[in-house]
């Protein structure tokens, strides 16, 4: 099952905040977070485990929920490079990484 | 860039046709993904291998095939193509394939047009 985004799309201009939420009805080992920008590869941005680890980016933070198997990406201070499609991949963990990704977030930041 | 290259970049063909889109992972990592990226569709994944084995099958048709060779680039085949089978097909690659869960590494992609 496909995981669920939420918002679809955000428009902000720099300087603001913004977050994306990611939902499942499974339970979750992990949730990835990458970035997409049109016509361009997806690009990691961040790991978050069961049990609070997290790998990923410096600039960027995320929470994940495992009660709620939820997941949201938190984005501050908005630079123009953040904008892009924000994709949350889901593993439910065996032996294999395989990422379920969700439908996306399209994020456009304006001067 | 992310270290992995695949090949073709572009690819037009026509309804009907065999193609064979190929993957090298990152030096040192095991595990080979492949999405397809559609309009419709988002991120779907498609098959996973890890050392020359096949480890997890996604909603890939039976039209598609893939396989690791032991140099671990991987080749997708897609077979009598239709129209919907169009889109940006990834493959990714990471450390292993189980345990700890490791990012994925993504390939630029390569655009597939039936026609």
């Amino acid at each position: 099952q496909q995981p669920v985004q939420s918002p679809q799309a955000v428009i902000l201009r720099e300087g603001e905040d913004a977050v994306i939420n990611c939902s499942s009805s499974k339970a979750l080992y992990s949730v990835h977070w990458y970035r997409q920008k049109h016509g361009e590869a997806p690009v990691f941005l961040m790991i978050l485990l069961k049990g609070g680890e997290q790998k990923g980016h410096e600039k960027i933070s995320a929470s994940f929920n495992e009660k709620k198997q939820q997941s949201s990406l938190y984005l501050t201070a908005s630079q123009l490079s953040y904008s892009g499609t924000y994709f949350c991949g889901t593993r439910r963990g065996g032996a294999t990484n395989k990422l379920i990704f969700g439908t996306g977030t399209l994020l456009a930041v304006q001067p | 860039d992310s270290g992995v290259t695949q090949t073709p970049k572009h690819l037009i063909t026509a309804t009907g046709q065999r193609v064979t889109l190929r993957c090298s992972p990152r030096s040192g990592d095991l595990s080979v993904y492949w999405y397809q990226q559609s309009l419709d569709q988002g991120l779907q994944f498609l098959i996973h291998y890890y050392n020359g084995e096949e480890r997890a099958k996604g909603n890939i048709l039976e039209r598609f095939s893939a396989q690791q060779f032991p140099d671990l680039h991987s080749e997708l085949n897609l077979s009598s193509l239709e129209l919907g089978d169009s889109a940006l097909y990834f493959c990714a690659s990471s450390v292993e394939g189980s345990g700890f869960s490791y990012e994925q590494y993504f390939g630029p992609g390569t655009r597939l047009t039936v026609t």
